[in-house]
C-alpha cells in the first residue's frame, strides 16, 4: 500500500540543525511532487516546502525561507528536510504528504497520502 | 498570502445532524480548494478537492461547494466518527495556506 514514513525528529538545542527524512513506498516515487507540513502543539497546519517530482523546482513558506532546504534522492524514494538556525517557533509535528500530481512551477494539486509525522522539539 | 478564515471554530452537534463548515478566502482561489479531516492523534485525510470532488471512499455524506472566495463543506448527518477538526486549504497561489481548522463535536 502507498505509505510514507517519516524520521529523524527529537530534541535539539535553539540555533542548531536537524534533517528530517521521509522514506516511500507502495507508489512510483518520482512521479509525484512531496510537501512537507508541520503542526505546532495544539494548534493548525502549516504548510512549510514542497519539490517537484524531478526536484528541479522548490517552493517554501515565508516563515522557513532561507532556513529550510527540501531534497529529494528518487533513487532511494526518500524525502528530506534540511533545518538550520532552529527556534522554538519551529517545534512541531512535521509531516511529509504526496501531491496527487508532478508539481510544476506554476501549481500542485492536492495532499492525497500523508505519513504519521515525525515531532521536533526546539529547547535549550 | 491567500488567507483562508475558517468558521465557526467549534461546531457541537447531535448524530444525524447535518453540520455546515465554511471556508473564506482573501482573494479568489478558483476552484482550487480542499478540504481535509484530522482525528486526535493522527495524521490530516484528505476527504474533498478542488472544492467539490469527493475522495473515493469517502462516505457521500460529505460534500464541498463554492468558488471564488466563499466555500462550504457539508456533512449532511453526522456520525460519531465524524468528529474531528476540518481544514481548508488552498493550491491556487504560492505559498500553499491553511485555513485555522472547525472542530466538529458530536454531542
Amino acid at each position: 500500500q502507498v505509505q510514507l514514513v517519516e524520521s529523524g525528529g527529537g530534541v535539539v538545542q535553539p540555533g542548531r540543525s536537524l534533517r528530517l527524512s521521509c522514506a516511500a513506498s507502495g507508489f512510483t516515487f518520482s512521479n509525484y511532487g512531496i510537501h512537507w507540513v508541520r503542526q505546532a502543539p495544539g494548534k493548525g497546519l502549516e504548510w512549510v516546502a514542497v519539490i517537484s517530482y524531478d526536484g528541479r523546482t522548490q517552493y517554501y513558506g515565508d516563515s522557513v525561507k532561507g532556513r529550510f532546504t527540501i531534497s529529494r534522492d528518487n533513487s532511494k524514494n526518500t524525502l528530506y528536510l534540511e533545518m538550520n538556525r532552529l527556534s522554538s517557533e519551529d517545534t512541531a509535528i512535521y509531516y511529509c504528504a504526496k501531491d496527487s500530481g508532478y508539481c510544476t512551477a506554476t501549481s500542485c494539486r492536492h495532499m492525497d497520502v500523508w505519513g504519521q509525522g515525525t515531532t521536533v522539539t526546539v529547547s535549550s | 498570502e491567500i488567507v483562508l478564515t475558517q468558521s465557526p471554530d467549534t461546531l457541537s452537534l447531535s448524530p444525524g445532524e447535518r453540520a455546515t463548515l465554511s471556508c473564506r478566502a482573501s482573494q479568489s482561489v478558483s476552484s482550487f480548494l480542499a478540504w481535509y479531516q484530522q482525528k486526535p492523534g493522527q495524521a490530516p485525510r484528505l476527504l474533498i478537492y478542488d472544492a467539490t470532488n469527493r475522495v473515493t471512499g469517502i462516505p457521500l455524506r460529505f460534500s464541498g461547494s463554492g468558488s471564488g472566495t466563499d466555500f462550504t463543506l457539508t456533512i449532511s448527518s453526522l456520525e460519531p466518527e465524524d468528529s474531528a477538526v476540518y481544514y481548508c486549504q488552498q493550491r491556487n497561489k504560492w505559498p500553499l495556506t491553511f485555513g485555522g481548522g472547525t472542530k466538529v463535536q458530536i454531542k
